[in-house]
């Protein structure tokens, strides 16, 4: 069955850079778009990211826009997430997550949700 | 950007209870929302996605309703199994989730 595995994760401190990846199995990466959602200690889910099934196109939280940048390797089954000038509010475990439905409607990525989820990789930013 | 709230934050229930948790959107969503199921240290699950929709394999005693702004999911008889935290998600632009239910042992 269709299985995401996330890796990558680790103590940084501030400022710092750091690449989450996520291998795809038990389904073909290349048919879906993909997510990233965190979750601070203690806290509920946020959603960081999207990119489309080919990379075409991506969408941010506004929290995370400008310092990280997702991307996807389909021949290698791989999503990544890559994290730059991190803060201490960055402290999460970080899910990938499959997406199942999403489109454009008004220049807006709308009407899809994340059905297949990774365990998680943890990341704490501290110095 | 649109908000999601859950209420309530916690609830306390027993074995064979009747559950009901609320999320409410702060402009209308249509259907456009899913709940998740998640335990301590696990990934959240999909239970019911477009608001009344059950994912395949879970079980029947899970429904979901609503349309607009207000939304609720119902277990119908609760388990052992169902203590748990519950989070609704709207997806009708973006993606936000509600801050969460956590369902306690009476």
């Amino acid at each position: 069955q269709a299985q995401l595995v996330e890796s990558g994760g680790g103590v940084v401190q501030p400022g710092r850079s750091l690449r989450l990846s996520c291998e795809a199995s038990g389904f073909t990466l290349s048919g879906y778009g993909m997510h990233w959602v965190r979750q601070a200690p203690g806290k509920g889910l946020e959603w960081v990211a999207l990119i489309w099934f080919d990379g075409s196109n991506k969408f941010y939280a506004e929290s995370v826009k400008g310092r990280f940048t997702i991307s996807r390797d389909n021949s290698k089954s791989t999503l990544y997430l890559e994290m730059n000038s991190l803060r201490g509010e960055d402290t999460a475990v970080y899910y990938c997550a499959r997406d199942r439905g999403t489109n454009m409607v008004r220049g807006a990525p709308a009407g899809g949700y994340m059905d297949v989820w990774g365990e998680g990789t943890t990341v704490t930013v501290s110095s | 950007d649109i908000q999601t709230t859950q209420s309530p934050s916690t609830l306390s229930a027993s074995v064979g209870d009747r559950v009901t948790i609320t999320c409410r959107a702060s402009q209308s969503i249509s259907t456009w929302l899913a709940w998740y199921q998640q335990k301590p240290g696990k990934a959240p699950k999909l239970l019911i996605y477009k608001a009344s929709n059950l994912e395949n394999g879970v079980p029947s005693r899970f429904s979901g309703s609503g349309s607009g702004t207000e939304f609720t999911l119902t277990i119908s008889s609760l388990q052992p199994d169902d203590f748990a935290t519950y989070y609704c998600l709207q997806y009708n632009t973006y993606w936000t989730f509600g801050q969460g239910t956590k369902v306690e042992i009476k």
